[in-house]
């Protein structure tokens, strides 16, 4: 079974409606992220978390907002879609090891298009 | 800010040739971690291969190596005897610890492998 699981897999919305992307691990890693991925631009990050309790914006957090449920589980949502949220969404978890290295380990992605 | 960028926006090799991808980073930190991260046509990201900056030795995982020079800040990635399997999207990132050890990402390189 897989580490990182993302639901959905991929879904289609129309301009205006909410969606909900979720994650949830098994590595019992404390850190979570959700990134972007667009043609051209490599990964960016939207939300990270340390802990439940920890939630913190990354570099392009406007227009989504996230909830850490449990150590396992971080969704994300988008409260109103608009066609240029339509991306590749991951997931991502690490474990703080103490030597900085922050390896980060990938859901399958959920592809998202917004109409 | 801290930045990685890969050069090369797409490659192409014959099977069994070796290919050399480049990356380049900029950073005042003097302690962090680098990684070479594949995505194969499948979606998931998959890591290759990781570099801590204060170790003078490469890495290396079978067939992939990296050279690292870290006085001028490169990290380029080589594949030998390149595989039809190889084929995938090939992104740089490092873990400075002034970004609260977040990765930052270049955007990507796109190997194809031809038979």
């Amino acid at each position: 079974d897989a580490d990182v699981t993302q639901t959905p897999r991929n879904r289609i919305t129309k301009t205006g409606k909410r969606i909900m992307l979720e994650c949830s691990q098994t590595k019992g890693h404390d850190r979570m992220y959700w990134y972007r991925q667009d043609p051209g631009l490599g990964l960016r990050l939207i939300y990270y978390s340390f802990d439940v309790k920890d939630i913190n914006k990354g570099e392009i957090s406007d227009g989504y907002s996230v909830s850490r449920q449990a150590q396992a589980k971080f969704s994300l949502s988008l409260e109103s879609a608009i066609p240029n949220q339509t991306a590749l969404y991951f997931c991502a978890t690490s474990d703080w090891i103490g030597d900085g290295s922050n390896e980060q380990f990938f859901g399958p992605g959920t592809r998202l298009t917004v109409l | 800010a801290q930045t990685v960028t890969q050069s090369q926006p797409e490659m192409s090799v014959q099977e069994a040739e070796t290919v050399t991808l480049s990356c380049t980073y900029d950073t005042s930190e003097n302690n962090y971690y680098l990684f070479w991260y594949k995505q194969p046509p499948s979606r998931q990201m998959i890591l290759v291969i990781r570099q801590e900056a204060y170790k003078q030795q490469n890495a290396t995982e079978n067939r992939f190596s990296v050279n690292f020079q870290k006085a001028a800040k490169s990290f380029s990635l080589k594949i030998s005897d390149s595989q039809l399997g190889d084929t995938a999207m090939y992104f740089c990132a490092f873990t400075p610890p002034d970004s609260n050890y977040q990765l930052i990402w270049g955007a990507g390189t796109k190997l194809i492998i031809k038979p």
